[in-house]
């Protein structure tokens, strides 16, 4: 199981941090990535980031993006920095199976809305 | 980077009618492997995205057999033999090739 968690409410300007908390199976050997969807919208890839530090970022934010795994806690950290109501979104993170390219287990999401 | 276009983006289908969805990317999604980089998901509502298939054609774990995709290169469908109430919701393409990014999605309704 995935479970997003952290604020539900940024303001402009400021970094949206978010934790995925990983259960039932080791972080260890799996990439994780980050999906969000703003409301009404479609799905945008954030990027990912393997056990060991690895990451890609989509380039449209990639210079505020940054992600990272915590393998004590079996978790995985999203911040993005300098944030605009355009980021308001439900943030997802899920484990991307590399062998065969596909998204196998999703968490239920989070709302984060950016406002003053 | 490779660009996603589904059609139709909305359709309404009767219970245990037929329903189609096609996707287009920019570039090939045909690796050197053989195998064709796409994946379809299903969204249904209020929760997060379902795989259905992946590689083009191979059908998820615990997938009906009533999905089904094809395709090969730029062009792949996915096919419902019978669309079932529980079917409803947005189906997406997403490619895999490159980094992975999600066609615009197709709402499915049941009339």
């Amino acid at each position: 199981q995935l479970q997003e968690s952290g604020p539900g409410l940024v303001k402009p300007s400021e970094t949206l941090s978010l934790i995925c908390t990983v259960s039932g199976v080791s972080i260890s050997r799996y990439y994780w990535s980050w999906i969000r969807q703003p409301p009404g919208k479609g799905l945008e890839w954030i990027g990912d980031i393997y056990y060991y530090g690895g990451t890609r970022y989509n380039s449209s934010l990639k210079s505020r993006v940054t992600m990272s795994v915590d393998t004590s806690k079996n978790q995985l950290s999203l911040n993005l920095n300098s944030v605009t109501a355009a980021d308001t979104a439900v943030y997802y993170c899920a484990r991307w199976y590399d062998s065969t390219g596909y998204f196998d287990y999703w968490g239920q999401g989070t709302l984060v809305t950016v406002s003053s | 980077d490779i660009v996603m276009t589904q059609s139709p983006l909305s359709l309404s289908v009767s219970p245990g009618e037929p329903a189609s969805i096609s996707c287009r990317s920019s570039q090939s999604l045909l690796h050197s492997n053989g195998h064709n980089y796409l994946d379809w998901y299903l969204q249904k509502p209020g929760q997060p995205p379902q795989l259905l298939i992946y590689l083009g054609s191979d059908r998820a774990s615990g997938v009906p057999d009533r999905f089904s995709g094809s395709g090969s290169g730029t062009d792949f469908t996915l096919k419902i033999s019978r669309v079932e109430a529980e079917d409803v919701g947005v189906y997406y393409c997403m490619q895999a090739l490159q980094t992975p990014r999600f066609g615009q999605g197709t709402k499915l309704e049941i009339k």
